[in-house]
């Protein structure tokens, strides 16, 4: 069964500092998707970044970069440059190619709160 | 582009009473999901249907809970008779692909339930 691990509840970080968030998952597939969303405290899900299992090089979308370790089962999600719009929780989630159900399953968060 | 609607934003009720959600995916998209986000955890799926038949609803409590997407456009969501337990947010999310990994998912504004 799919798990996905996020073991910063909270992170704390100064404006225009770099900042990464921890996520690890588990799945027996060969094939799968890494993805991260922010949720700001109005509670929308904004799609930040996908990595699939079989892609070469590490995501970069923007500040966002996905550093993607397949031996470690590894996704962190690297935000350079923070800004005080970027204080918001962070969820790591992650699809598979099960046939089926090819739903979502997500971490349980971290907070980030950056600091002017 | 229109997003995901849903509706109401707020509810507030009694417990044993019942309630119902709505929601509009993106046009187009053949599968919506709705997860339950209680405060502080990462969302969980309760149902996700392609086109207008379930594809997995292993999560979700049948005894009080139940959903419909009827023609494959708008989803209902209905709760009855609610718990305490049931306070949280509902969200829904639909996405373009019936199959696989790939591909993010679009999510509505949430619908925040309180039973007191």
């Amino acid at each position: 069964a799919q798990k996905i691990t996020q073991t910063q509840p909270g992170m704390f970080v100064q404006e225009k500092e770099a900042v990464t968030l921890d996520c690890t998952y588990d799945t027996s597939d060969p094939s799968y998707g890494l993805f991260w969303y922010k949720q700001p405290s109005s509670g929308e899900m904004i799609f930040l970044i996908y990595q699939g299992s079989y892609d070469q090089q590490n995501a970069t979308e923007g500040r966002y970069s996905l550093n993607f370790q397949k031996a470690r089962k590894s996704a962190n999600l690297v935000i350079s440059a923070s800004q005080l719009g970027d204080s918001a929780m962070y969820f790591c989630a992650m699809r598979d190619a099960s046939w089926g159900s090819n739903d979502m399953r997500f971490g349980a968060g971290t907070r980030l709160t950056v600091k002017p | 582009e229109a997003g995901v609607a849903q509706s109401p934003r707020y509810k507030i009720i009694e417990k044993r009473q019942s309630v119902a959600f709505w929601c509009n995916p993106i046009s187009g998209h053949a599968t919506l999901y709705w997860y339950q986000q209680i405060l502080g955890q990462g969302p969980k799926l309760l149902i996700q249907f392609q086109n207008n038949g379930v594809v997995d609803d292993s999560q979700l409590p049948k005894d009080r809970f139940s959903a419909e997407r009827l023609k494959g456009v708008d989803s209902t969501l209905k709760i009855q008779p609610a718990k305490l337990e049931d306070s949280a947010v509902y969200l829904c999310a639909s996405s373009l692909q019936t199959g696989g990994y790939t591909g993010e998912l679009f999510f509505g504004e949430g619908s925040r339930l309180t039973v007191l």
